[in-house]
């Protein structure tokens, strides 16, 4: 079954500088690749996803780049905001949707003042 | 719409009990499906359904049941609570592959404690 490495555990940020976040994957099958962000106490929710007939998706001042080849994809937070503090979570799945979706392990991301 | 609706919101169990954690949603969602939460591990598959009638295992089935007789209701069931299984649970629903955008809808959790 598919396999998804998400890295950092952990990232802190001084507000308004950008955040990374990266995740790999294991299964050159999935095409469908989204990001959920989960605030404390919160559940998870969508904020970006990307399929693989793309290399780039931009909204706001969030962004997902995807390389096939690497199997690996990233989300790029600019400008980070107070309320950007959260978990994210990359996922993967073969489909184009929802089902069987494979999650990375979360990323902690703390802005400090 | 009420969207995805999870019951109970906390539950505590001793180590053998049996409970039904239920899940029913007012989207219409053919996909429905179970994850459970730890610390440090992400969200993890437990069961999912792509429609009334169609139950499959994911990636930690052990020690739960499902079952789906309608596209509303999705319960999940603890046949023999251990201390493993305290974690949070999430139901999510999802329109079909092919349909909608692939986004997941959750529900607010279920946070179980077995003793």
């Amino acid at each position: 079954g598919e396999n998804v490495e998400q890295h950092p555990s952990t990232l802190s940020v001084q507000e308004g500088d950008s955040a990374v976040i990266k995740c790999t994957y294991s299964d050159s099958a999935s095409n469908y690749f989204p990001w959920y962000k989960q605030e404390l106490g919160k559940r998870p929710q969508l904020i970006i996803d990307i399929r693989s007939n793309v290399g780039e998706k931009k909204d706001q001042r969030i962004a997902v780049t995807l390389n096939k080849t690497a199997k690996h994809f990233s989300l790029h937070i600019t400008e980070t905001q107070p309320e950007d503090s959260a978990v994210y979570f990359c996922a993967a799945s073969f489909g184009g949707g929802a089902d069987g979706l494979t999650f990375g392990k979360g990323t902690h991301l703390i802005i400090q003042p | 719409n009420a969207g995805v609706t999870q019951t109970p919101k906390f539950q505590v169990l001793k180590t053998g009990q049996s409970m039904t954690l239920q899940c029913a949603q007012d989207m219409n969602h053919e996909y429905m499906s179970w994850y459970r939460q730890d610390p440090g591990m992400g969200l993890r598959l437990i069961h999912y359904s792509v429609g009334a009638g169609i139950t499959d295992q994911g990636e930690v089935p052990n020690g739960y049941n499902v079952s789906r007789s309608t596209t509303e209701d999705f319960p999940l069931r603890l046949l023999s609570a251990a201390p493993s299984q305290t974690s949070v649970y999430f139901c999510a629903s999802s329109y079909p592959q092919g349909l909608g955008t692939g986004e997941l809808f959750f529900g607010e959790g279920s946070r179980l404690t077995v003793l």
